[in-house]
Order: structure tokens, then C-alpha cells, then sequence
């Protein structure tokens, strides 16, 4: 059965503090490792895609990486409207074309 | 603008009635699907659609049935058989099956 843990559960952060959220990740062969962000209330907004290990993706100050095991979500000089949930989620090769959503980090970043 | 819309945004039903969440978006999407949203759990799939007039049961089935008569359409309906239907409902649409999946503001429903 495929699993995704996320961690930290929270994180605050001064803004302007750099840090990184991590996504640790068991399937039967990865066919996509998918990064979201969520806004209390709201629904999930697409941010990355990452299909393979040393694929990178970046927009603004987020850059996703990929490993054979993980993903970190890094963050750079964060500002308040960076605080949200994010989450993670895999889709494997084998089973039903389902995403498997890890439990979320949630981010606050303090003025 | 293209997107998933749904409505409304909250709902509240007695215990025992049968209660239908809508989702239309017009991003031309082939694939559809619902998630429920727990607190400290991650989203679950309920049921998805690859194509009109076809479904597919996700992990949480039971207690849930749906319909895609229309491409832009993927209504739910939460029966009085789900054992805690309390919960916040999320539709989210794809290309196909092989790509992200984008989603919709949610629904939170309350059953007392």
C-alpha cells in the first residue's frame, strides 16, 4: 500500500527564514509525486509535479526536489502570504489511478 | 475563467436525508473525482470518473453513489447509509488520469 508522511506536522517561521518541508513516500513505483497548497477553508491549489529522482521545479520562492525516497518543498525568504497548508500526494504505477495525500505541513510565517 | 465550481459552500441536513453536492467545471476535463477531507487526515478518494457515463469506486465508497451523464458534470450524493457523513467535500478534475489534478472551493457539510 502506498504511504506518504509529511513532516513537520507545523513550522513558524520569521519571515525572511528559510526553511524546508519534507514528504517521505512508499510506492509500488512512482508515477508522480504532486506538491498542493492550501488555504484554510479552501480547496487545494496546484503548485508542482515531479516525475523522477534530481527533478527540480521552482516558482517564486518554493522549489520542489525529488529523491528516490523523499521530496522537500523549499522554501526561500518566506513572507506572511506563504503561510498555508501544503500538501503532498503520490500516484503509483500499479493499482487504481488514485492519489495517496500525505497529512500536510502547516506553515506559518510570522511578520 | 475556466474552473471546477461547487455549491454551496455549506450544508447542513438532518440525519437520515439524502444530500447531493454539485461540481461543474469548464476546463474541458476528461477525468473527475471526489475527495473527503478529514481533520488530521489526508484527502480520500470517494470516486472518480475517467470519462462520461463511467465511474470508478475510490477507497471510501460505501455510503456514496454518483452520476456523469455530462462531461462538465460529477454530482455527489451522500446517503443516509454513510455512517459519519460530517466532513468537507472537495472535487477536483484532471486531463485524463496520468495528470495533476486541479480542484474546487469545497463543500462542508454537516449532519446533525
Amino acid at each position: 500500500e502506498d504511504q506518504v508522511t509529511q513532516s513537520p506536522e507545523a513550522l513558524r517561521l520569521q519571515e525572511g527564514e528559510s526553511s524546508s518541508l519534507n514528504c517521505s513516500y512508499t510506492v509500488s513505483g512512482l508515477r508522480g509525486l504532486f506538491w498542493y497548497r492550501q488555504d484554510p477553508g479552501k480547496g487545494p491549489e496546484f503548485l508542482f509535479t515531479l516525475y523522477s529522482a534530481g527533478e527540480e521545479k521552482e516558482k517564486e520562492r518554493l522549489k520542489a526536489t525529488l529523491t528516490k525516497k523523499e521530496s522537500f518543498l523549499h522554501i526561500t525568504a518566506p513572507k506572511p502570504e506563504d503561510s498555508a497548508t501544503y500538501l503532498c500526494a503520490v500516484r503509483s504505477n500499479f493499482g487504481n489511478e488514485k492519489l495517496t495525500f500525505g497529512t500536510g505541513t502547516r506553515l506559518t510565517i510570522i511578520p | 475563467d475556466g474552473g471546477i465550481t461547487q455549491s454551496p459552500k455549506y450544508l447542513f441536513r438532518k440525519e437520515g436525508q439524502n444530500v447531493t453536492l454539485s461540481c461543474e467545471q469548464n476546463l474541458n476535463h476528461d477525468a473527475m473525482y471526489w475527495y473527503r477531507q478529514d481533520p488530521g487526515q489526508g484527502l480520500r478518494l470517494i470516486y472518480y470518473s475517467q470519462i462520461v457515463n463511467d465511474f470508478q469506486k475510490g477507497d471510501i465508497a460505501e455510503g456514496y453513489s454518483v452520476s456523469r451523464e455530462k462531461k462538465e458534470s460529477f454530482p455527489l450524493t451522500v446517503t443516509s447509509a454513510q455512517k459519519n457523513p460530517t466532513a468537507f467535500y472537495l472535487c477536483a478534475s484532471s486531463i485524463d488520469l496520468n495528470y495533476e489534478q486541479y480542484f474546487g472551493p469545497g463543500t462542508r457539510l454537516t449532519v446533525t
